[in-house]
C-alpha cells in the first residue's frame, strides 16, 4: 500500500519569512495529492491540491510542487502570517478512493 | 452550504461498551470516508462508501468496528466491546465521489474509552 514521509515534523519561522514542509510517497499509481490545514479541535481542511498531470499550482501565498518521478511533493506558503500556525497534513490518493496522511508538521509563526 | 457534520463531538464510554457515531454528509455527496486519528498521528483510512455499499473497509482494525450507510446519505460507526486502545478522533469525509475530487472533513468525534 502507499506510505506517506512528511518532513519536517515541527517548523517555525518568523512573520514575513517562507515556510516549506516536503512530502514522499512510494505508490506510483497515486495521481492526487491534498494538502490539509488541521486548527486545534477541528476537522482538517483543504488548503491546495494538485493533480499529477501537474507540475506546480499556486493559490495566492500558497503553492504546491510535484515531481512524480522521483515521486515528492512539497508545500510552499510564502509571507507567512500569524494565523497559518496550525498543524499541516500531506496526502496522497489513487483516483477517488482513500487518503493517504503523512504524519503532520506543527508550524508556528513567530511574530 | 452545510458542511460535514458528526455527532456527537464527544463520547465517554467505559471499557466493553458500544458506541455509535453520526455522520452527515454534504447534501448530494455519493462518497463518504471514515478515518480515525489517534493524538499527535495523521488521520488513518477506515472505510469508504460509494452510495449505500462499502466499497472499501480495508482499513477497519478489526471485527467490532463495522459501519452502515443504508440510504446513502447518513452514516454511522459502530464499535462493540469498546477497548481504551480505540481511543481517538473519529473523522468523517464525503466527497462527490468524482475521481479525484476534493474529501471535505467534519469536525470529528473525539472518543474517550475508560
Amino acid at each position: 500500500g502507499e506510505n506517506v514521509e512528511q518532513h519536517p515534523s515541527t517548523l517555525s519561522v518568523q512573520e514575513g519569512d517562507s515556510a516549506v514542509i516536503k512530502c514522499t510517497y512510494s505508490d506510483s499509481a497515486s495521481n492526487y495529492f491534498p494538502w490539509y490545514k488541521q486548527e486545534l479541535g477541528k476537522g482538517p481542511q483543504l488548503i491546495i491540491d494538485i493533480r499529477s498531470n501537474v507540475g506546480e499550482k499556486k493559490d495566492q501565498r500558497i503553492a504546491v510542487t510535484l515531481n512524480k518521478t522521483a515521486k515528492h511533493f512539497s508545500l510552499h506558503i510564502t509571507e507567512t502570517q500569524p494565523e497559518d500556525s496550525a498543524v499541516y497534513f500531506c496526502a496522497a490518493s489513487e483516483g477517488n478512493e482513500k487518503l493517504t496522511f503523512g504524519t503532520g508538521t506543527r508550524l508556528t509563526i513567530i511574530p | 452550504g452545510a458542511g460535514v457534520s458528526q455527532t456527537p463531538s464527544n463520547k465517554v464510554t467505559e471499557k466493553g461498551k458500544y458506541v455509535e457515531l453520526r455522520c452527515d454528509p454534504i447534501s448530494g455527496h455519493t462518497a463518504l470516508y471514515w478515518y480515525r486519528q489517534s493524538l499527535g498521528q495523521g488521520p488513518e483510512f477506515l472505510i469508504y462508501f460509494q452510495g449505500t455499499g462499502a466499497a472499501d473497509d480495508s482499513g477497519l482494525p478489526n471485527d467490532r468496528f463495522f459501519a452502515v450507510r443504508p440510504e446513502g446519505s447518513v452514516s454511522t460507526l459502530k464499535i462493540q466491546r469498546t477497548e481504551r486502545g480505540d481511543s481517538a478522533v473519529y473523522l468523517c469525509a464525503s466527497s462527490t465521489g468524482l475521481a479525484t475530487d476534493t474529501q471535505y472533513f467534519g469536525p470529528g468525534t473525539r472518543l474517550t474509552v475508560l
